[in-house]
């Protein structure tokens, strides 16, 4: 059973970058859609962008300018770096993979919230 | 670019049926997505593609699409059904796109 499992600081401060990483286990990174999902407290799902295994990118165009998403598959491992960050994108941040359909997201880490505070 | 929408709430008696729906002009190319997600926990899929259930997934969702809108319908709810329902597609650019999510009561 794949499970993910994200990673990171808790508190960024205005203006800084996030950075994030999902730790994939139970299955190769070298396949599918691995995706980053956001929610801020209260609110609904934003979707922030996906990499493909072969690391092609696509993201959220009301955040491309802000998004960068990597891979690592020697440590099965994919990252989420979003730059200067407003109190706005206090968030909890999940990733996620994907299937043959970037859209469908079947399996999800537990998430992580970020609180952007100074 | 791509929007879903979806009603803010709906409620249910319990052991009724209730139906959920998702609009967008996405929905007229591609299928939606539907995704329950309970207080402090992350979302799951419930339903996918034309009408398919993952495995633990009840057989009462199930899962239609019409035109421009989608729909989960929950036949007999449960009082554990009570949750935040999410639909979400891609476009032809890729993009995913998520409904504004539809918080159900089970009364």
């Amino acid at each position: 059973q794949v499970q993910l499992q994200e990673s990171g600081p808790g508190l960024v401060k205005p203006s800084e970058t996030l950075s994030l990483t999902c730790t994939v286990s139970g299955g190769s990174i070298s396949s599918y859609y691995w995706n980053w999902i956001r929610q801020p407290p209260g609110k609904g799902l934003e979707w922030i962008g996906y990499i493909y295994y072969s690391g092609s990118t696509n993201y959220n165009p009301s955040l491309k300018s802000r998004v960068t998403i990597s891979v690592d598959t020697s440590k099965n491992q994919f990252s989420l770096r979003l730059s200067s960050v407003t109190a706005a994108d206090t968030a909890v941040y999940y990733c996620a993979r994907g299937s043959d359909n970037p859209a469908l997201f079947q399996h999800w880490g537990q998430g992580t919230l970020v609180t952007v505070s100074s | 670019s791509s929007e879903l929408t979806q009603d803010p709430a709906v409620s249910v008696a319990l052991g009724q049926t209730v139906r959920i729906t998702c609009q967008g002009d996405s929905l007229r190319n591609y299928y939606a997505s539907w995704y329950q997600q309970k207080p402090g926990q992350a979302p799951v899929v419930v339903i996918y593609g034309k009408n398919n259930r993952p495995s633990g997934i009840p057989d009462r969702f199930s899962g239609s699409s019409s035109g421009n809108t989608a729909s989960l319908t929950i036949t007999g709810a449960q009082a554990e059904d009570e949750a935040d329902y999410y639909c979400n597609s891609r476009d032809s650019s890729g993009n995913v796109v998520f409904g504004g999510g539809t918080k159900l009561t089970v009364l």
